[in-house]
């Protein structure tokens, strides 16, 4: 256990579907992310929560969208997706202190999406 | 723009020594990370460069030089649970991570 919960791990969805990916840590940390991971491809930073303001990408598509009701808990919600959006969707944490670059990422194990 | 250069896979012995090279362009520099993924599991962390040269961890050393925007990631006395994915990472000037698309790392008997 990396301290950094998924769920689910593996999800199967229609275009017209809606559905959302969880994560949970309990380290204390006070920035979380989340990440699309295709194969052969660089890590994408989709979305970030740090120090109480959000910091997104903005080649992100709107069917897209995080929550993050508190330090420890981050969603992304699902809504009509296409099937190129069919990857490794990975979260991470870090315990951010303003201008240090130490900044170490934990990340879960990932929910691997695929869309018929 | 920012750009990160490193091979997409090597192949190495049991018991050699390997060096995973990385050369970037970033926007600023705030350090360098180097993560190891195995296939289907989370990125775990290895180590993190901000001032130049060799930083040595067990097996595992990392090296940089940011006059050459370069690293290299060298494992020593390879063993084959060292088969895995590893991914550089520069970090910008808005201390965020800019990632490679990883060196495949196969090690042989």
């Amino acid at each position: 256990e990396t301290g950094v919960t998924q769920t689910p791990r593996h999800l199967v969805m229609g275009m017209t579907n809606k559905k959302s990916l969880k994560c949970e840590q309990h380290l204390g940390h006070n920035a979380m992310y989340w990440y699309k991971q295709s194969a052969k491809k660089p890590l994408e930073l989709m979305f970030v929560y740090s120090l109480e303001e959000r910091v997104e990408n903005n080649s992100v598509p709107s069917r897209f969208s995080p929550e993050c009701p508190n330090s420890s808990h981050l969603f992304l919600h699902l809504h009509t997706l296409q099937p190129e959006d069919s990857a490794l969707y990975l979260c991470a944490s870090s315990l951010r202190e303003p201008g240090t670059g130490a900044n170490v990422l934990t990340f879960g194990a990932g929910s691997r999406l695929t869309v018929l | 723009g920012q750009n990160i250069d490193q091979p997409t896979e090597m192949t190495a012995t049991e018991g050699a020594i390997v060096q995973i090279n990385c050369t970037y362009q970033t926007s600023g520099f705030n350090g360098l990370f180097w993560y190891q993924q195995h296939a289907g599991e989370a990125p775990t962390f290895l180590s993190y460069n901000v001032l130049d040269g060799l930083e040595e961890k067990g097996r595992f050393s990392s090296f940089l030089s940011r006059s050459k925007g370069y690293s290299y990631l060298l494992l020593k006395e390879l063993q084959m649970k060292d088969s895995a994915s590893y991914l550089c990472a520069p970090s910008d000037s808005n201390y965020q991570l800019i990632w490679g698309a990883g060196t495949k790392l196969i090690i042989k008997p």
